[in-house]
Order: C-alpha cells, then sequence, then structure tokens
C-alpha cells in the first residue's frame, strides 16, 4: 500500500520569501505524484503532478515540485510567496498501474504574513 | 454540469439518526470517489466507482457507511445510526482519466452530528 508523510503541519513565511513544503512517500510500486491546494473556504484544486519523465514539474501560480526516486520525495516549491498563498496544500500518491485511488498526507498550512 | 456538485452543503443531525449525503459528478467522468476529512486532518479515502466495475469500498469505517452509484451518475454516501465521530467534511471527487487529469473536488458537505 502507498502512504504519504507531510512532515510539517504548519509552515509560516514572510511575504516575498522562498517557501518549500515537504512531502515523503511510500510505496513498493512506481507511482504517480500530487499536490493539491485548499483554499479557505474552497475545494481542492490540482497544483501539479509527475507522472514521468523530467522529475521537475512546473505548476500552477509559480509552483515547482521535484521528483526524487532515491529519497521517495516530492517536494513543493515556491520562489517568492504571496498573501493570496495562503492555503492547506496536500501531497497524495497514487499507483501508476490498476486502481488509480489517491492516497493523501496530512497536508500543511502554508500561512503567508506581511 | 461545470462542477462536481454535493449537497447538502451542511447538514446537523442528531446522533442515531441516519444521513444521505448526494454527489454530481461531472458528465462523463466514469471514476468517482469519496473521502472524509475530520477536522485539521488529511483527506481519507472512504470508496471508489470505475464505471461498471465492482466499487473499492476499502476505506469505509464500518458497517454503517455505504454508497452507491448508478451507472455513471449521481452517487449518494449514506450513513446510518451517525455518531459524533462521524463528524467531518465528506468530499465528492469524479475524474475521467486521473493520472492525465487529476481529479475535479466538490466543495463537500459539513455533517455535524450532536
Amino acid at each position: 500500500a502507498q502512504s504519504v508523510t507531510q512532515l510539517d503541519s504548519q509552515v509560516p513565511v514572510f511575504e516575498e520569501a522562498p517557501v518549500e513544503l515537504r512531502c515523503n512517500y511510500s510505496s513498493s510500486v512506481s507511482v504517480y505524484l500530487f499536490w493539491y491546494v485548499q483554499y479557505p473556504n474552497q475545494g481542492l484544486q490540482l497544483l501539479l503532478k509527475y507522472l514521468s519523465g523530467s522529475t521537475l514539474v512546473k505548476g500552477i501560480n509559480g509552483f515547482e515540485a521535484e521528483f526524487n526516486k532515491s529519497q521517495t520525495s516530492f517536494h513543493l516549491r515556491k520562489p517568492s510567496v504571496h498573501i493570496s498563498d495562503t492555503a492547506e496544500y496536500f501531497c497524495a500518491v497514487s499507483k501508476s498501474q490498476g486502481a488509480q485511488k489517491l492516497v493523501f498526507g496530512q497536508g500543511t498550512r502554508l500561512t503567508i504574513n506581511p | 454540469g461545470a462542477g462536481v456538485s454535493q449537497s447538502p452543503s451542511n447538514k446537523v443531525t442528531e446522533k442515531g439518526k441516519d444521513v444521505e449525503l448526494r454527489c454530481d459528478p461531472i458528465s462523463g467522468h466514469t471514476a468517482l470517489y469519496w473521502y472524509r476529512q475530520r477536522l485539521g486532518q488529511g483527506l481519507e479515502f472512504l470508496i471508489y466507482f470505475q464505471g461498471n466495475s465492482a466499487p473499492d469500498k476499502s476505506g469505509l469505517p464500518s458497517d454503517r457507511f455505504s454508497a452507491e452509484r448508478t451507472g455513471e451518475s449521481v452517487s449518494t454516501l449514506t450513513i446510518q445510526r451517525t455518531q459524533q465521530e462521524d463528524s467531518a467534511v465528506y468530499l465528492c471527487a469524479s475524474s475521467s482519466t486521473p493520472h492525465l487529469y487529476g481529479y475535479t473536488f466538490g466543495s463537500g458537505t459539513r455533517l455535524t452530528v450532536v
């Protein structure tokens, strides 16, 4: 079975500072990896995904993530955050074959301070 | 429709009562998922429907929980004899090809058992 660990439950940063949200996964088979964002009082939106190919993937709103197979990580980064990036961020994994059920991490609450 | 629609958006029920939650997926989406999000926690997988295949019920926490879906249309999640620990936001998501397009989530039903 797959599992996801998001190492930080909360990350406070100042506006325009860089941020990294950490995600590690566990799986005995090859996987697809996703980051979803949940803005206050809204549903989840897909931020970016890794399926295959280049290990650096770019998503919406200036976010990017790097797949590191040896470290089983998929950390999310943004070089300069904005107040509007305040949200809950969820890392998720699914098997690349068979039923593609998503397994989510516990989430990281990103708070941007002015 | 344009998105995944869930109803009701909020439900307060007395302990011991049955509740029924509804999800209208995006037209043409063959895959439909139910997740539960308890306060301050990640998303917990409940059940997965894919076309006419037998559903993956491995995430249902007890036999008080059941879900149905007719074809590729509406799904209902039923919780019998509700308990206070059932209080959570219940999220529905649908997809045509999860690994290509990810899931589209509804805004959820916030269930409060008093």
